[in-house]
C-alpha cells in the first residue's frame, strides 16, 4: 500500500524558479526519503531526513519535515531544464524493510 | 562502478510462458528488493530479501516469486506470467546499515 502521497501530481515551471513538492504520510516513520526518476530509468536517492530533524539541504535541495502533520516539503531553488523529472517521497518504518513510495510529481522545468 | 544490473531491459512475453528477471548487485549489500512501477501508483514493493536464503514478502507478491541463494544476485521469477503484470520492474539494494537504497535501471515487461 501507498504511504506517501506527493502534491502536486505535476508542476510546470520556468528555469530559474522554485519549485516545490510537498509530500503527505499516514504512520510513524523512522526517517523520510527523497528520489528522483528521469523518464523510464531507475530512481536516484536525493535526500534523507530524520524523524527527529526539522529541515535538510544539499545544495540547491531543501528538504522539511513535519511529523506533527506527518507531512514533508522539498524544495528545489533556482530550478534548470535538467531537474526536469518526477520526484519521490518514500516512507520508512522503525523495523526498515518498509520503504514506501508514493505516487510521485512530476516535473518539467522549461528553458 | 558500483551499481544494480538488471536483464533483461525490455521483454515481450505470452500469458502463462515462465520468465525471470535478473538482478545483481555488486555492493555486498545485505538487502534486495523488488518494485513494479505502475502509472499513478509510484513503486510497489513485491519482495524483499534482507540477507541469503531469507526473504518476505512486500505489498504485492502475488504472482511473483524470488529466491536468494547468493548475496549479489536476486532473481523475480513469474511462474505464469499475466496480462496485469505488464508493468516497470526494479530492483534495489542497500547496505544493511544504511538507508538509502541504490536502483537498477529498470525491467519494462509487457505480457500479450
Amino acid at each position: 500500500s501507498q504511504q506517501g502521497e506527493e502534491d502536486p501530481q505535476a508542476l510546470s515551471i520556468q528555469e530559474g524558479e522554485n519549485a516545490t513538492m510537498n509530500c503527505s504520510y499516514k504512520t510513524s516513520i523512522n526517517n523520510l526519503q527523497w528520489y528522483r526518476q528521469n523518464s523510464g530509468r531507475g530512481l536516484v536517492h536525493l535526500i534523507l531526513i530524520r524523524s527527529n530533524e526539522r529541515e535538510k539541504h544539499s545544495g540547491r535541495l531543501r528538504v522539511t519535515l513535519d511529523t506533527s502533520k506527518k507531512s514533508s516539503s522539498l524544495l528545489i531553488t533556482a530550478s534548470r531544464a535538467a531537474d526536469t523529472a518526477s520526484y519521490f517521497c518514500a516512507t520508512v518504518g522503525y523495523n526498515n524493510n518498509d520503504m514506501r513510495f508514493g505516487a510521485g510529481t512530476r516535473l518539467t522545468v522549461k528553458p | 562502478e558500483a551499481q544494480v544490473t538488471q536483464n533483461p531491459r525490455y521483454l515481450i512475453t505470452v500469458t502463462g510462458k515462465k520468465l525471470t528477471v535478473t538482478c545483481s548487485q555488486n555492493m555486498n549489500h545485505e538487502y534486495m528488493s523488488w518494485y513494479r512501477q505502475d502509472p499513478g501508483l509510484g513503486l510497489r514493493q513485491i519482495y524483499y530479501s534482507m540477507n541469503v536464503e531469507v526473504t518476505d514478502k512486500g505489498d504485492v507478491p502475488e504472482g511473483y516469486k524470488v529466491s536468494r541463494k547468493e548475496k549479489r544476485n536476486f532473481p523475480l521469477i513469474l511462474e505464469s506470467p499475466s496480462p496485469n503484470q505488464t508493468s516497470l520492474y526494479f530492483c534495489a539494494s542497500r547496505d544493511r546499515l544504511q538507508e538509502t537504497q541504490y536502483f537498477g535501471p529498470g525491467t519494462r515487461l509487457l505480457v500479450l
